[in-house]
Order: C-alpha cells, then sequence, then structure tokens
C-alpha cells in the first residue's frame, strides 16, 4: 500500500494560474518535505515541515508556499505559475529531522505542465 | 554550483556483471550518504545508506564504498539483474548543519543488458 500519496499524479495549469498540489502520508512521520526536478535534474528541495514549523530554503521563490493542516497532509500553492515551474514536484516524509538520520519516503510525484 | 555530482548520465552493465555507479561531493560537511532508486512514474526509493564513521557498508547484492579523503562513493551492484534498470541518485546530508533535506545528484540511469 502507498504510504505517501500525491495527487493528482499529473496537472496541467494555465500560465499564470494558481495551483495546489496536494500530498498525503499513513507513516505517522513528523517531516514532510517537497522537492522540485526539473528534467534531467537532481531533486531540489523547496521547504519542509518538522510538525507545524515551517523551514523555508535560502533560494525558493516567493511565488511558492506550503500548508500542513494536520500530519497527515501537506500541500504545494504555487500562486502564480511560469513555464519555468514545469516540473516533477515530489513529497517526501521522514520519521525524524538529523540524527539519528532515517531514509525519507517518496511519494510517486506530480509531473506539473503550465501552458 | 553542485555538491553532489553523478557524472555518468547513464551506464550500462550486462547482466550478472556488477554495476559501480559513482557519486562525487564537494561539501566535507556531509556526514551521511544514501543512495535512492526510481523507476520510470515512480517516486524515488530509498536503496541503501552509509554514514560517514564508515567505509562500507553492504545489503544483500548492494554495496557501498565511502572514500572520505576522496570525497567519493560508489554503490557497487552485483550481480546485476534487469529489475536493477533504473535511474540511481546519490545523496547526502550534513546532519549537525541545520539544513535537513537531502541534497541530490542528478542522477545515473543504469541500464542492463540481457
Amino acid at each position: 500500500d502507498a504510504m505517501v500519496i500525491q495527487n493528482p499524479r499529473y496537472q496541467v495549469t494555465q500560465f499564470g494560474k494558481p495551483v495546489t498540489l496536494s500530498c498525503s502520508q499513513t507513516l505517522n512521520h513528523n517531516v514532510m518535505y517537497w522537492y522540485q526536478q526539473k528534467s534531467s535534474q537532481a531533486p531540489k528541495l523547496l521547504f519542509h515541515y518538522y510538525d507545524k514549523d515551517f523551514n523555508n530554503e535560502a533560494d525558493t521563490p516567493d511565488n511558492f508556499q506550503s500548508r500542513r493542516p494536520n500530519t497527515s497532509f501537506c500541500f504545494l500553492d504555487i500562486r502564480s505559475p511560469g513555464l519555468g515551474d514545469a516540473a516533477m514536484y515530489l513529497c517526501a516524509t521522514s520519521r525524524v529531522r538529523g540524527p539519528p538520520m532515517t531514509e525519507a519516503f517518496f511519494g510517486q510525484g506530480t509531473r506539473l505542465t503550465v501552458v | 554550483d553542485q555538491q553532489v555530482k553523478q557524472n555518468s548520465p547513464s551506464l550500462s552493465v550486462q547482466e550478472g556483471r556488477i554495476s559501480i555507479l559513482n557519486c562525487d561531493y564537494t561539501n566535507s560537511m556531509f556526514d551521511y550518504f544514501l543512495w535512492y532508486k526510481k523507476y520510470p512514474a515512480e517516486g524515488p526509493t530509498f536503496l541503501i545508506s552509509i554514514s560517514s564513521i564508515k567505509d562500507k557498508n553492504e545489503d544483500g547484492r548492494f554495496t557501498v564504498f565511502l572514500n572520505k579523503s576522496a570525497k567519493h562513493l560508489s554503490l557497487h551492484i552485483v550481480p546485476s539483474q534487469p529489475g536493477d534498470s533504473a535511474v540511481y541518485f546519490c545523496a547526502a546530508i550534513d546532519s549537525g548543519g541545520g539544513a535537513d533535506g537531502l541534497t541530490f545528484g542528478k542522477g545515473t540511469h543504469l541500464i542492463i543488458q540481457p
């Protein structure tokens, strides 16, 4: 059974039209991450939540926001998608943050197309 | 500037032979390293990890070697099987640095040929 579920798998949005990607987990993990992966590039961390504490990466554009209403769900909001935001968006969870390290569990990703 | 580098975008290996995937890093503060495997249309799945206090970690057919002085790690798969065909990502973290996410390489596409 899938433990980290991302919806939708594929999302097409119009240039400048707000879009929300969702992630849910059944693992009861404390930490949830959002990564952006562009074609042939490394996944890049956008931000993460440790419980309700939001941690933004320094170079994440303001256009990207996140919400975590409860332990199970986390959302990625793109306020005004540009063509350069087309990418695979990966949600991941881990039980703890930092040492002792545990591996992150990833969802299947949402492929975002901006037209 | 890429802190984790996988310089081979793809690697082709015959079934039954050893696959060696390489990864280099530049941040000397990284102290924990992980390998992820990714099939098309699926998210990455954790494969194996190694702490900087070790130089080798083995799990079945998979062994990761870490050379801290060279800032290099490698993943060995032996024997290689068709199901090993996937993209392999190397990832690293500075567990004491306050940055809590993984830094990934661009991945190596491993193709196992029958």
